[in-house]
């Protein structure tokens, strides 16, 4: 049973416009959640993080918002750039500090920005 | 500071034989997690090292192991590979300190191609 989803595999959007990549997950037990992204032949790249303390942190373009009573988390890029166009995936895990070392993973999302 | 380094980052071996991948995480790092990625299945979590320990371990069977060593560079093992091997085999390395946020870093990735 698949603890993290992205339900949604592919994604196209204009370039200035907003990219919004949607994650659910299942285990209540999660208490961090990572997005990353992915060019072909590369590894996962991180981009941004959050506690479930939190609900909402912002690093440049990258906002990620949290929603614990939802069990959702979504990812925002604004604007979005022909550069931006990758997979990006949704990872969790449990143990905040590093008591669990291991993610989760999602199956990730195909971000296509056109120009 | 250099990112997670993985060798080989291609290798062909036939069905049955042996193979050693190795990783070396970004310095300071303790925590080196490998992970599997498949078209099928997406990315998955096969074990941690933390201190030469193994702390975590996924649901992959007893051909898989590793180890990790005193300088933190960890090394993993599939023995007696079958045609589902193949994959791409991805290094993560963490700082991972109580308190700390919990980011892996990924290498580049390991191609495995088992004929």
């Amino acid at each position: 049973d698949q603890q993290v989803k992205q339900n949604s595999p592919s994604l196209s959007v204009q370039e200035g416009r907003i990219s919004i990549l949607n994650c659910d997950y299942t285990n209540s037990m999660f208490d961090y959640f990572l997005w990353y992204k992915k060019y072909p032949a590369e590894g996962p790249t991180f981009l941004i993080s959050i506690s479930s303390i939190k609900d909402k942190n912002e690093d440049g373009r990258f906002t990620v918002f949290l929603n614990k009573s939802a069990k959702h988390l979504s990812l925002h890029i604004v604007p979005s750039q022909p550069g931006d166009s990758a997979v990006y995936f949704c990872a969790a895990s449990a143990g905040y500090g590093g008591s669990q070392g291991n993610l989760i993973f999602g199956k990730g999302t195909k971000l296509s920005v056109k120009p | 500071k250099a990112g997670v380094t993985q060798t080989p980052r291609y290798l062909i071996k036939t069905r049955g034989q042996q193979v050693t991948l190795s990783c070396s995480p970004i310095s300071g790092h303790r925590s080196v997690s490998w992970y599997q990625q498949t078209p099928g299945q997406g990315l998955q979590f096969l074990f941690e090292y933390f201190s030469e320990t193994q702390r975590n371990k996924g649901n992959f069977p007893g051909r898989f192991s590793g180890r990790q060593f005193s300088n933190s560079r960890s090394e993993m093992n599939v023995s007696t590979l079958e045609l589902g091997d193949s994959a791409l085999y991805l290094c993560a390395s963490s700082f991972l300190s109580a308190g700390a946020a919990y980011e892996q870093y990924f290498g580049p990735g390991t191609r495995l191609t088992v004929t």
